[in-house]
């Protein structure tokens, strides 16, 4: 079992739809990192939080530290959102950043 | 200011040999860490350096190593290449544990 994983590994939507992509943690972490990784390997770092919430432009990301769980969510989706979405958490124990598969998503117009 | 820059960014190498990568980092940054990408493997941590001194290490082969420079630069170096290490390698740079800045990547072919 993968220390972090994510949900769904593929998601598909049209063009206007709310979007959440989920990540869960079985190991204690300092802050989770949500990355946006678009074809031909260029990664922007979206997010880094260790609680509550935040949001920049469309893209909000919340953590639950009890539940170990976080998701970041797409409102109005666009074709240009297609990318596939990383969370990685960064180890209490080991100072690591343990990453996600990730999640693939395509928006179609 | 400048992103994080990476060269090269294609690299077509034979087995057994050995290869250097190198990541400039953004001014005033001094931590660069180290990535490899695969399509098996995904994300995995390389290294972390910070002011010259490696910080911390993912679970890799002794054949690879790196280093950092009085200038935060770093280098990374694969030695004796293997198939297996043809991959996306990523370099990124922060302030220490802050959110990190990802160079565009050097992509490594071995034949």
């Amino acid at each position: 079992k993968n220390e972090v994983e994510q949900s769904p590994q593929n998601l598909t939507a049209q063009e206007g739809e709310f979007i959440t992509i989920n990540c869960s943690y079985s190991v204690g972490i300092s802050a989770l990192h949500w990355l946006q990784q678009h074809p031909g390997g260029g990664i922007v770092s979206l997010f880094m939080l260790s609680s509550g919430k935040k949001k920049h432009g469309r893209l909000i990301a919340t953590i639950n530290i009890q539940e170990k769980h976080s998701s970041l969510h797409i409102t109005a989706s666009h074709p240009r959102d297609s990318a596939v979405y990383i969370c990685a958490g960064r180890s209490y124990n080991t100072d690591k950043l343990i990453f996600g598969t990730g999640t693939r998503l395509q928006v179609f117009p | 200011k400048a992103g994080v820059t990476q060269t090269p960014r294609y690299l077509i190498k034979t087995r057994g040999q050995q290869v250097t990568l190198s990541c400039s980092p953004i001014s005033g940054h001094r931590s660069v860490s180290w990535y490899q990408q695969t399509p098996g493997q995904g994300l995995q941590f390389l290294f972390e350096y910070f002011s010259e001194t490696q910080r911390n290490k993912g679970n890799f082969p002794g054949r690879f190593s790196g280093r950092q420079f009085s200038n935060s630069r770093s280098e990374m170096n694969v030695s004796t290449l293997e198939l297996g290490d043809s991959a996306l390698y990523l370099c990124a740079s922060s302030l220490l544990e802050n959110e990190q800045y990802f160079g565009p990547g050097t992509r490594l072919t071995v034949t």
